[in-house]
């Protein structure tokens, strides 16, 4: 079944420290995808995407994700958290240009 | 623009009660969709409309639950009867539709407890 996984339920970070969260999905053929955060009381918003190209995607708020095909999986970096980045953070992927399939999400806090 | 925008923000009912969510796209948009996030099963796709038309309700728990695009600026989501198992946030979110790499916009989401 088409499926898409984030290992880390919950991080723990203090400022500065450096951010990656895992992202791997189980499908075959193309596919489109996001990474959207979840600020505590608000929506989902977009951090960033990939669709072509440039398999390493910079986002807002000094966030990147690298596609490696090879491995299925788009993990999210950032080289230096900040307080303001605690929030739930879901991976999602778009299969063969069908509807999104979201991860379980991860939630992020940042100790100042 | 404002955005999708969803009511009302908050629903507290009683088991047995029908409940009705409602949700106006950004203009322009053709497709809408609409999710339910929990804390056991994360963010679940419930529909999605294009262009007003229903693609895929295979995430529709059961019939209880229906959902509705009359015009391309209005959708309801109507649980009948609502039971404590329905409590959630329910969003809903609309994107042009086009391309592979369109992005969907969220709103808000609506807050339900049945007690």
């Amino acid at each position: 079944a088409q499926s898409v996984s984030q290992h880390n339920h919950h991080v723990i970070l203090s400022e500065a420290a450096s951010l990656e969260l895992g992202c791997n999905y189980s499908y075959g053929g193309t596919v489109n995808l996001f990474w959207y955060v979840q600020y505590p009381g608000q929506h989902l918003q977009l951090l960033l995407k990939y669709f072509s190209g440039d398999p390493l995607v910079k986002g807002i708020k000094g966030f990147e994700a690298e596609f490696i095909k090879s491995k299925f999986s788009f993990n999210l970096r950032k080289p230096s958290v900040q307080w303001s980045d605690t929030a739930e953070y879901f991976c999602a992927v778009k299969m063969d240009f069908q509807k999104l399939v979201f991860g379980t999400g991860t939630r992020l806090l940042v100790s100042p | 623009d404002a955005g999708v925008i969803q009511s009302p923000r908050h629903e507290v009912t009683e088991m047995g009660q029908e409940v009705t969510l409602r949700c106006k796209p950004i203009s322009g948009h053709n497709s809408l969709f609409w999710y339910r996030q929990t804390m056991m099963r994360g963010l679940e796709l419930l529909i999605y409309f294009n262009n007003n038309v229903p693609i895929d309700d295979s995430g529709m728990p059961e019939d209880r639950f229906s959902a509705k695009m009359p015009n391309a600026s209005f959708s309801t989501l109507k649980i009948q009867p609502s039971e404590p198992r329905d409590s959630a946030v329910y969003f809903c979110a609309s994107s042009t539709g086009q391309g592979a790499g369109d992005e969907q916009f969220f709103g808000p989401g609506t807050r339900l407890t049945v007690l």
